[in-house]
């Protein structure tokens, strides 16, 4: 059973666009939602993070939105760049024992 | 370097022989954690310790599977009488708190 659930697969955006990657969880003691970004032949690397004592977090271009009442978080990529092509994860968990990863979302950014 | 790293960077070997996989966490970090990553697909947790405790352990972890970590600092995790199932990237991750740092995994190719 997927813990969490990614969307889309894949996602092909402009230059200047906005990426936007949606997940959705099922178990209500997940406090931790990090996002990470993944680089062929790389492991993860840690983007942002949000706990759910706040709606919306920003770092720069990337924002996560979370929705607590609708069990699903976001993360948002303003002013998309070639560089920001690669493979988005989002995961939560609940005790920082366990991390439970979605199934990534594959984005490329056309010049 | 101060980030996780991992060692061998890949490696290849046929059905049936046993194989050792090591990590080395950033050096004040308490926690630490094993992934399993096939094509297209999120880390799929195997293992964590906290220390040298082995805290937490995936159901889906046959018992082909061991990780170990002596005295809290790097950790070994051995896959016995490999399947070509068992090929995949092979993540380690670690931190003192929720943000996970990953290395660059190994590659296991099961001939």
């Amino acid at each position: 059973q997927q813990q969490v659930k990614q969307s889309p697969q894949s996602l092909i955006v402009q230059k200047g666009g906005i990426s936007i990657i949606n997940c959705a969880y099922e178990n209500t003691a997940f406090d931790y939602f990090p996002w990470y970004q993944q680089f062929p032949g790389k492991g993860p690397a840690l983007l942002i993070a949000i706990r759910p004592d706040v709606s919306e977090k920003k770092e720069g271009r990337f924002t996560i939105s979370f929705n607590k009442s609708a069990k699903q978080f976001s993360l948002h990529i303003m002013d998309s760049q070639p560089g920001d092509s690669a493979t988005y994860f989002c995961a939560a968990t609940d005790t920082g024992n366990q991390f439970y990863f979605g199934t990534g979302t594959s984005l490329t950014v056309i010049p | 370097d101060t980030g996780v790293s991992q060692d061998p960077r890949h490696k290849i070997t046929k059905r049936g022989q046993n194989v050792t996989f090591r990590c080395d966490p950033i050096s004040e970090h308490n926690r630490l954690y094993w992934y399993r990553q096939t094509l297209g697909q999120g880390p799929e947790f195997l293992t964590y310790f906290q220390n040298e405790a082995q805290l937490e352990k995936s159901r889906l972890l046959s018992d082909r599977f061991s990780a170990e970590r002596p005295k809290g600092s790097f950790s070994t995790l051995e896959i016995q009488r490999t399947e070509q199932g068992d090929s995949a990237m092979y993540l380690c991750a670690s931190s003192r708190r929720d943000e996970q740092f990953f290395g660059p995994g190994t590659r296991l190719t099961v001939l």
